[in-house]
């Protein structure tokens, strides 16, 4: 069984803060990481495919950064706006026979107050 | 584009009626995933395909649920017979392969009464 974790499970900031959070997977036999955007009553939208240690991804204020040896990411959103809140789902896609499937963590909810 | 798209929306059912859920990927997108989602698992694999062959059903519970691809515009996951524990939202997602993103669907929520 994988083990996808992310941290915090939840986050309440405010408006113009910047934030981060932190998705963990396992450090061997790594293949990809994906970030996904979840908000309430819809499904869930894609932010970022990264498969190099080192990769980092910027897509406006959001950015995420991949550390395959240690096995983590980091996701960074700057000056956060309300429409930010959702939330943020890492998932594990792992090489060899598992080659088509992702593994989700729990996600981090992020609140972000006017 | 009109992305994948899942029917019903929502269900509702009696336990042990059989419910199917449907999906429909996005044209070119080899893969296609079954995911249940509920509060205490979070989103979890039920099955998979890829070029409309099964190739992972590990994630499915047990022997209710089945699921089929017939051809690459359409799957469905059948549950037979439904119980309440298999209330939840059921998302499709398909991608044009393995490093690319998934695109879900609006899910559908089940609901076992």
């Amino acid at each position: 069984i994988l083990n996808v974790e992310q941290s915090p499970q939840s986050l309440h900031v405010q408006e113009g803060d910047s934030t981060n959070f932190t998705c963990s997977f396992p450090s061997s036999n790594f293949y990809a990481l994906h970030w996904y955007r979840w908000e309430t009553a819809k499904s869930p939208e894609a932010l970022f495919v990264m498969t190099l240690n080192g990769d980092e991804k910027k897509k406006g204020r959001i950015s995420a950064t991949l550390n395959t040896k240690e096995g983590y990411s980091y996701l960074y959103i700057k000056g956060s706006q309300p429409e930010d809140s959702a939330t943020y789902l890492c998932a594990f896609n792992a090489g060899g026979t598992s080659y088509g499937k992702l593994t989700f963590g729990q996600g981090t909810i992020l609140t972000v107050h006017p | 584009d009109a992305g994948v798209i899942q029917s019903p929306r929502h269900e509702v059912t009696e336990m042990g009626q059989e419910v199917t859920l449907r999906c429909k990927p996005i044209s070119g997108h080899d893969y296609l995933f079954w995911y249940r989602q509920t509060m205490m698992r979070g989103l979890e694999l039920l099955i998979y395909f890829n070029n409309n062959v099964p190739i992972d059903d590990s994630g499915m519970p047990e022997d209710r649920f089945s699921a089929k691809m017939p051809n690459a515009s359409f799957s469905t996951l059948k549950i037979q017979p439904s119980e309440p524990r298999d209330s939840a939202v059921y998302f499709c997602a398909s991608s044009p392969g393995r490093t690319r993103y998934y695109t879900f669907g609006s899910g559908t929520r089940l609901t076992v009464v």
